[in-house]
């Protein structure tokens, strides 16, 4: 079992919609949560991150942990063409050794005009 | 600040090769970390440091090596190139334990 499972998509969706995407993890251990976008040919870049259960606002963004079902959740409000990317969940331990993290697969998000 | 910068950016390699993927910070950050992306896939770590003369395996460490002389460079070795290290790489850095990792642009290579 992986311990970051992420739906690949595509996720398509129109303009102005709620983008709803998921990760769901296999290891209690992990203590903090961090979701990264991706554009095409470039390097991630974190958009949120929380070490606590419960919902974290960031404008257009809302990033949910729920650990006692193991389950991360960002939310896009009001999507713009510009949100289409690929989205990483990523999570770790803060004592692990290097403050490793593990990444989903990404989820690829396209929103149309 | 220019942050994390990769080169090249682009790499056709024979099989058997060799070559050195670059990766320098500006950010007196003491995390560092090498990781592959697959298509469709999420990232795998290959090695990381914690600091200057401090390097250690990660994932998927086999046919790769690293060194860390320095805390602005971390540098990703590869001996003897062959198909299955065609990925597009990334390095990223971090200041300490609580903070986000900052990635590079990524190098993409190709093994033919």
């Amino acid at each position: 079992q992986k311990e970051v499972e992420q739906d690949p998509g595509p996720l398509s969706v129109p303009e102005g919609a709620i983008v709803s995407l998921n990760c769901t993890y296999s290891n209690s251990a992990f203590q903090y949560f961090m979701w990264y976008r991706q554009y095409s040919r470039k390097g991630p870049e974190l958009l949120m991150y929380t070490y606590s259960s419960g919902n974290k606002e960031d404008g257009r963004f809302t990033a949910q942990v729920d650990k006692s079902s193991k389950y991360i959740s960002l939310f896009i409000r009001d999507s713009q063409p510009s949100d289409s990317a690929t989205y990483l969940c990523a999570i770790a331990r803060i004592k692990a050794a290097g403050n490793k993290l593990t990444f989903g697969g990404g989820t690829r998000v396209l929103v149309k005009p | 600040n220019a942050g994390v910068t990769q080169t090249p950016k682009f790499r056709i390699l024979k099989i058997g090769q060799s070559m050195t993927l670059q990766c320098t910070q500006d950010m007196n950050h003491n995390y560092m970390y090498w990781y592959r992306q697959d298509p469709g896939m999420g990232l795998k770590l290959i090695y990381y440091s914690v600091g200057a003369g401090i390097t250690d395996k990660g994932e998927v460490p086999n046919g790769y090596n690293v060194s860390r002389s320095t805390t602005e460079d971390f540098p990703l070795r590869l001996e003897l190139a062959a198909p299955s290290q065609t990925s597009v790489y990334f390095c990223a850095s971090k200041k300490d334990l609580k903070e986000t990792q900052y990635f590079g642009p990524g190098t993409r290579l190709l093994v033919l």
